[in-house]
């Protein structure tokens, strides 16, 4: 089956400093792919939908230069948490699909702490 | 607008016993249907899948699940539960008219299997 990595898989930084998280598909080419958040005990809270060679589509409250994405190929795309506060830490999960039919690959992801 | 209902924040269920996790959909066209689980600290895993055909859908880790459209249904189901089956479930919902679009998630559902 389609296969979707996320590095790093646990990072811890400064309030204030910037953290970048990479997702590749390993075995197939997502044109697009989805940034998810997610909080203890709470479901998957959809960030943006990030589409190869554009602009992310960001949801409402979700801030876009607060969190930049960027989709440069079709198999890596990247979320930037920029001067991060304790408040983002959180669980975020990328995922990625082939198309409306198939089920969405996920990520193992990334537990970020920000101290 | 699509939307999923998991009525039960948590499910608590004996060994050996049978298992339901419930889920209840809204969208405006046909309903593409998932379930995912999700282990501690980890992304979600996909179980099960209905896009068309057979009303009743085998999955992984003996799962299944039955599409009941007059209930706008699509119950998680396996006849004997493990204590390994101890996990967070999340079923999604994607309209099938809505193109390469993210899923819709539920708040997922805590179940706990005692020995």
């Amino acid at each position: 089956g389609a296969v979707v990595s996320q590095h790093p898989s646990w990072v811890i930084c400064k309030s204030g400093t910037s953290v970048k998280i990479e997702c590749r598909s390993l075995d197939f080419q997502a044109t697009t792919m989805f940034w998810y958040r997610q909080f203890p005990k709470k479901s998957l809270m959809l960030m943006a939908t990030s589409n190869e060679g554009s602009k992310a589509t960001y949801e409402q409250g979700v801030e876009k230069d607060k969190f930049l994405i960027n989709h440069a190929s079709l198999t890596l795309s990247t979320l930037t948490v920029t001067s991060a506060h304790p408040e983002d830490s959180s669980f975020y999960i990328c995922s990625a699909s082939l198309d409306q039919l198939y089920e969405q690959y996920f990520g193992p992801g990334t537990r970020l702490t920000v101290t | 607008a699509q939307s999923v209902a998991q009525p039960e924040d948590q499910v608590n269920v004996a060994e050996g016993n049978p298992l339901t996790v419930k889920c209840t959909y809204s969208v405006s066209g046909n309903p593409y249907l998932f379930w995912y689980v999700q282990y501690p600290n980890r992304g979600l895993q996909f179980l099960l899948k209905y896009i068309t055909g057979d009303n009743l859908v085998k999955g992984s880790y003996g799962f299944e699940a039955e599409f009941n459209k007059s209930q706008t249904s699509f119950h998680l189901k396996k006849p004997s539960a493990l204590v390994s089956d101890s996990a967070l479930y999340f079923c999604a919902v994607r309209d099938s008219t809505s193109g390469n679009t993210p899923l819709v998630f539920g708040k997922g559902t805590r179940l706990s299997v005692i020995a």
